[in-house]
């Protein structure tokens, strides 16, 4: 089982929708996650990171956590063809005194003019 | 401005060769990654150093060598030990760690896309 799992994807959403990216996570004692923007050929890009369960909300995306399911998800309210990307979500693993973020493979997502 | 710098952006080079991938910050931050980046696919961590004169492997770590002798600095050296070496790798900092409130936030340089023939 993967360790950080997402739906590759491609996710179409009209200009307009509220685009819903998810992402689950094995390791329960997990304990940050983030979420990164990855425009092609680019680096990735941190756009949210969330430590409590709950939202948190800034702009128009709001990064939902529920450690009880182990599950992490982004909405993107308002969606610009512009938000047109992949995105990628990575938890926190440590191991003894290591801490290294664990990344997800990805979801493709298209925003439709 | 601070930031994290790689270079070359491209980097062609023949089997057999090995080739070193520069990255640099100005953030002041203790810990530095090295990750590879497939097509299609996720990052994959290779090395990654939380301080000065110390590094750990990753989960991809065969085939290449880092050195950490500046806290500004973290070489990547591809071998021709590493079988498939073309690839985009991608350079992360972050303030890092072991500290309780420690941040982990990684941000990421432009990268250094590798061809290999």
């Amino acid at each position: 089982q993967k360790e950080v799992e997402q739906n590759s994807g491609p996710l179409s959403v009209p200009e307009g929708a509220i685009a819903s990216l998810n992402c689950t996570y094995s390791d329960r004692g997990s304990q940050s996650f983030f979420w990164y923007r990855q425009y092609s050929g680019k680096s990735p890009e941190l756009i949210m990171f969330i430590y409590s369960n709950g939202d948190k909300e800034d702009g128009r995306f709001t990064a939902q956590l529920n450690k009880a399911s182990q599950y992490v998800s982004l909405l993107i309210r308002d969606s610009q063809p512009s938000d047109s990307a992949t995105y990628l979500c990575a938890v926190l693993i440590s191991s003894g005194s290591a801490r290294q973020l664990t990344f997800g493979s990805g979801t493709q997502l298209t925003v439709l003019p | 401005d601070g930031g994290i710098t790689q270079s070359p952006k491209y980097l062609f080079r023949k089997e057999g060769q090995n080739v070193t991938l520069s990255c640099e910050q100005n953030l002041n931050h203790d810990a530095m990654y090295w990750y590879r980046q497939d097509p299609g696919q996720g990052l994959r961590l290779i090395y990654y150093s939380q301080i000065v004169n110390d590094f750990q492997k990753g989960d991809i770590a065969e085939g290449y060598s880092v050195s950490r002798e500046k806290k500004e600095s973290f070489p990547l050296t591809v071998t021709s030990a590493q079988k498939n070496p073309t690839a985009f790798y991608l350079c992360a900092s972050s303030t890092g760690g072991a500290w309780r409130g420690a941040s982990y936030e990684q941000y990421f340089g432009p990268g250094t896309r590798l061809t290999v023939t």
